[in-house]
């Protein structure tokens, strides 16, 4: 049982097209984020989502918009897609927002802008 | 602003030798530290957290310290094996940020060879 799920995997596209990441957690939480590896492996906070409500937006462009429909999915949609872009982003989970019992990861999606 | 920092960036040793990573931080101001583990095309994988009240946590072969005034995190992986060989990334959360997110430090690559 995964407990945190994220497709696609991968994602080759296109500048200038728009796509969607999507990720599912099976551990209850009512905590989840995305974190974004940038080429130089540095991973950092883009949103995060409490119970279905933004909690964090880290200073992302608007291009980027998050979407929690219920309590364990937080989908990522990207619209005109830029080569900065590139990179491979994360999703996690936590119950309760200080992650006092700690975070659990997705696989990541690598996503390719061409 | 917290910076988070690890060394050596990379480190190669031989099978059986005892690994020692360090994460050192600039505000101790901390909530809890996590170590985790992450292998190349993989997400990352929970190995230890460590609460800001507590100095030490240890799994199995691996044992992490935690200096809080000090700014200071050490990872020891006892008799490592080829199978230790990932990424190691610590990440702290902040008792000034009640939202939880993680900041990451840049991790270090550990290869051991048979």
């Amino acid at each position: 049982d995964t407990a945190v799920s994220q497709t696609p995997k991968y994602l080759v596209t296109q500048m200038g097209n728009d796509k969607s990441i999507k990720c599912e957690q099976n551990l209850g939480h009512d905590t989840m984020y995305w974190y974004k590896q940038d080429s130089k492996k540095f991973l950092k906070i883009m949103f995060s989502y409490n119970n279905k409500e933004l909690i964090i937006n880290e200073t992302v462009p608007n291009r980027f918009s998050p979407k929690s429909p219920d309590k364990a999915h937080l989908n990522l949609h990207i619209n005109s897609l830029e080569l900065g872009d590139s990179a491979v982003y994360f999703c996690a989970s936590s119950q309760g927002t200080g992650g006092a019992r700690g975070y659990t990861f997705g696989s990541g999606t690598r996503l390719t802008v061409v | 602003k917290q910076e988070v920092t690890q060394i050596p960036a990379a480190l190669s040793v031989p099978e059986g030798e005892n690994l020692v990573l360090n994460c050192s931080f600039t505000d101790s101001a901390i909530y809890n530290l996590q170590w985790f583990r992450q292998d190349p095309g993989k997400g990352l994988t929970s190995l230890l957290l460590i609460q800001s009240s507590q100095r030490e946590q240890t799994s199995g072969r691996l044992n992490a310290s935690l200096d809080k005034s000090s700014g200071r995190s050490t990872l020891y992986i006892a008799a490592s094996q080829p199978g230790d060989s990932a990424t190691y990334l610590c990440a702290v959360s902040m008792t000034t940020d009640s939202w939880g997110k993680l900041q990451f430090g840049a991790g270090t690559q550990v290869v051991v060879t048979p």
